[in-house]
C-alpha cells in the first residue's frame, strides 16, 4: 500500500482558498493520473499524464490545475473551489507499454471538503 | 464512449460462502483489458484480478475468479469462501485507451 501515496488526506478549505494535493509514486510507474470519487458515482478521471506531458483533460473545470513535473510526481492544484468539488481525489499510477500492460495502482487518496 | 454497468449497489453473503459480483460493459473493441478492484472502507483501492480480452481463459487469484465472457460483454467476480475482511466496495474496471469504473457494489459479509 505505499507504492502510491498521497498527502493530506484529509483537507477542508474555504471557497476562496488555494490549495494543492500531492502524489507521489515509488513503483517506477511512467503514467500518472487524478481521478475524483463522489458518492454514488463512478470514478471520474480528471487528468493524465504520460512521460509528464498531459494527455488526457477530460473537460475539468480550470479551478483545477495540475502539474507533473518528473514522472514520480504528480500535484492537483487547487483555486476557487465549489461545494459541488467536495469528493475523494485519488491518484493512481502505471506503467505504459510494459509487461503490466496498464494496470493502474492507486494512492489512498485525499478527502476533499469544501465549505 | 464505453461504459461499465454494475447492476448490483450492494451484496451480501454469509462468512465462508461463495457471492457473484456482476458487470456488463459496453464496447466496438476487441481488445482490451478488464479488472476489479476492492475499495476497503477508509482504505486504499488495490487491484483484484485482471483479464486480458484475447485470452479466453478466466482469470483466478486464490479466492477470486472471473467469469468472462466476451460474446456477452460479462466481467463478474465470484468470490469463494468469504471472508470478513472481503467486505469492501467493489468496482469493474474496462480499459482500452482510458480507464472506465462501474459505479461499484458495496460487499458486505456477515459472521
Amino acid at each position: 500500500e505505499t507504492g502510491v501515496t498521497q498527502t493530506p488526506r484529509h483537507l477542508v478549505m474555504g471557497m476562496t482558498n488555494k490549495k494543492s494535493l500531492k502524489c507521489e509514486q515509488h513503483l517506477g510507474h511512467n503514467a500518472m493520473y487524478w481521478y475524483k470519487q463522489s458518492a454514488k458515482k463512478p470514478l471520474e478521471l480528471m487528468f493524465v499524464y504520460n512521460f509528464k506531458e498531459q494527455t488526457e483533460n477530460n473537460s475539468v473545470p480550470s479551478r483545477f490545475s495540475p502539474e507533473c513535473p518528473n514522472s514520480s510526481h504528480l500535484f492537483l492544484h487547487l483555486h476557487t473551489l465549489q461545494p459541488e468539488d467536495s469528493a475523494l481525489y485519488l491518484c493512481a499510477s502505471s506503467r505504459v507499454g510494459g509487461g503490466e500492460t496498464d494496470t493502474q495502482y492507486f494512492g489512498p487518496g485525499t478527502r476533499l471538503t469544501v465549505l | 464512449a464505453q461504459t461499465v454497468t454494475q447492476s448490483q449497489p450492494e451484496m451480501s453473503v454469509q462468512e465462508a460462502e461463495t457471492v457473484t459480483l456482476s458487470c456488463t460493459y459496453d464496447t466496438s473493441e476487441s481488445d482490451y483489458y478488464l479488472f476489479w478492484y476492492k475499495q476497503p472502507p477508509s482504505r486504499q483501492m488495490i487491484l483484484v484480478i485482471r483479464q486480458e480480452a484475447y485470452k479466453q481463459q478466466n482469470a483466478t487469484e486464490n479466492r477470486f475468479s472471473v467469469n468472462f465472457q466476451k460474446a456477452a460483454k460479462s466481467f463478474s467476480l465470484k468470490i469463494s469462501d468469504s471472508q470478513l475482511g472481503d467486505a469492501a466496495m467493489y468496482f469493474c474496471a474496462y480499459r482500452r485507451d482510458d480507464m472506465r469504473f462501474g459505479a461499484g457494489t458495496r460487499l458486505t459479509v456477515k459472521p
